[in-house]
């Protein structure tokens, strides 16, 4: 069993405000990720870590930002929320020698009213 | 053309049966293949990877053909805690760190 883990589990909030989503692990991994996924949807990368200090952009990452200042820990930042970032939030992450297998996180569900 | 395309579904199917699914891929490059299972409202989880040569874990056989670029999940003697949204996953091109989910496809088995 996956020990990863988020939080808050469920967000609303108003238009304009400052969010940090958190997600820590306690495995070790290096590779850490988020996704964000709409109901019904496909899970779309936002961001990813191959290890401390080092972050990419997925393909849906251009209204937040991350860090790794430690492997365990990769928080996701929306500088303004929008009701267009309601979604649900999904973090995961993977060890480089385990055939990219990724592990999640139980989610945020965001509402921006 | 969608990168990862599966069908849908919901496919409705009896205890017992055998049902299968494909799933399309547009990048010739991808080299990781993966079956995740979702539940209703929660994180997915890995089912099992997907190799060449195929592979089976227990009910769960998973196949791979490369020059039509699609994978298959079949499960055999199907469960009521089998019911779960099925994502066939592929990493991007050579970036393994880069992996493209489809939208599921939604199984229900029922008594």
């Amino acid at each position: 069993e996956a020990d990863i883990y988020q939080t808050p589990r469920y967000l609303v909030i108003g238009t304009g405000k400052k969010i940090t989503l958190e997600c820590s692990q306690t495995m070790g991994h290096d590779k850490m990720y988020w996704y964000q996924q709409d109901p019904g949807m496909e899970l779309h990368l936002i961001h990813y870590s191959y290890g401390v200090n080092s972050t990419e952009k997925g393909d849906l990452s251009s209204e937040s930002t991350v860090s790794r200042i430690r492997t365990e820990h990769f928080p996701l930042t929306l500088e303004s929320a929008r009701p267009s970032h309601t979604s649900q939030y999904l973090c995961a992450s993977g060890s480089q020698g385990a055939g990219n297998e990724q592990y999640f996180g139980p989610g945020t569900r965001l509402t921006v009213t | 053309r969608k990168e990862v395309e599966q069908d849908p579904g919901p496919f409705n199917v009896p205890e017992g049966a055998t049902v299968a699914f494909n799933c399309t891929y547009s990048n010739s490059a991808s080299q990781s293949f993966f079956w995740y299972r979702q539940d209703c409202r929660k994180e997915p989880k890995l089912l099992m990877s997907v190799y060449s040569s195929g592979n089976e874990d227990g009910r769960f056989t998973a196949q791979l053909n490369r020059a039509s670029q699609y994978i298959s999940l079949l499960i055999r003697d199907s469960k009521l805690s089998d019911s779960a949204t099925y994502l066939c996953v592929v990493n991007w091109g050579n970036n393994n760190n880069d992996m493209r989910f489809g939208a599921g496809t939604r199984l229900t088995v029922k008594p």
